[in-house]
């Protein structure tokens, strides 16, 4: 069964300052791994994904992500926070080969960000 | 483009009631997926399906059944809604079997069970 661990339900930057969410995955297999971003009242909108080709993924507004199969990461960052960027933002796992069982993302439990101006 | 469209967008229900939450994709995805959001908890899959006519369990199935009788909609039903119903749904769609394609989300059902 393939899980995931967000690090830090909540996390607060200031506005022009750093971004790193962490997400640690279990798999058995290498995962295809997924970043969504939630804005208040709205769906899931994604932010990028990896599934087996460059270990750096850039995605959407800025963020990157870089997966690191021997510490079973994929930490989701980005340079320089901007007020726009508070939002919830949740890791996802899929399994490559998943056939017959439950077929759809292992979601993590959500990283809140608070953007301080 | 509407994409993955969830109706209704509210809902308030009493104990025992029942109720069905609809989903409608424009994409001509065959896999369709519905889960529940709570606190804390992340999205957590409860049903699902491959295409039309096809129905399978995830995580949370328990108080819900689904049906797929056309390829664009994916319908969850809850026959006697209980408080422990009392969440945020969402439906989201993906194009096929590979799982490195991501899945679109509508915008969630609010739903109070009183």
């Amino acid at each position: 069964a393939q899980s995931v661990t967000q690090l830090g339900s909540h996390v607060s930057v200031s506005e022009g300052a750093l971004v790193l969410l962490r997400c640690n995955y279990s798999s058995s297999v290498p995962p295809y791994l997924f970043w969504y971003v939630q804005y208040p009242n709205q769906g899931l909108q994604l932010l990028l994904k990896y599934t087996s080709a460059a270990t750096l993924v850039k995605g959407i507004n800025g963020f990157e992500a870089e997966f690191k199969k021997s510490e079973t990461s994929f930490h989701l960052t980005k340079p320089s926070a901007h007020m726009s960027d508070a939002a919830e933002y949740f890791c996802a796992v899929s399994d490559p080969y998943s056939g017959g069982g439950a077929d759809g993302l292992t979601f993590g439990k959500g990283t809140h960000l608070i953007i301080q101006p | 483009n509407a994409g993955v469209t969830q109706t209704p967008k509210f809902r308030v229900l009493k104990t025992g009631q029942s109720m069905t939450l609809l989903c409608a994709q424009d994409m001509n995805h065959e896999y369709m997926y519905w889960y529940r959001q709570d606190p804390g908890m992340g999205l957590r899959l409860i049903h699902y399906s491959v295409g039309e006519g096809t129905t399978a369990k995830g995580e949370v199935p328990d108080g819900y059944n689904v049906s797929r009788l056309k390829k664009q909609n994916f319908l969850l039903g809850l026959e006697s809604a209980a408080p422990s119903q009392t969440s945020v749904y969402f439906c989201a769609s993906s194009p096929d079997r590979v799982s490195n394609q991501p899945q679109h989300f509508g915008d969630g059902t609010r739903l109070s069970i009183l």
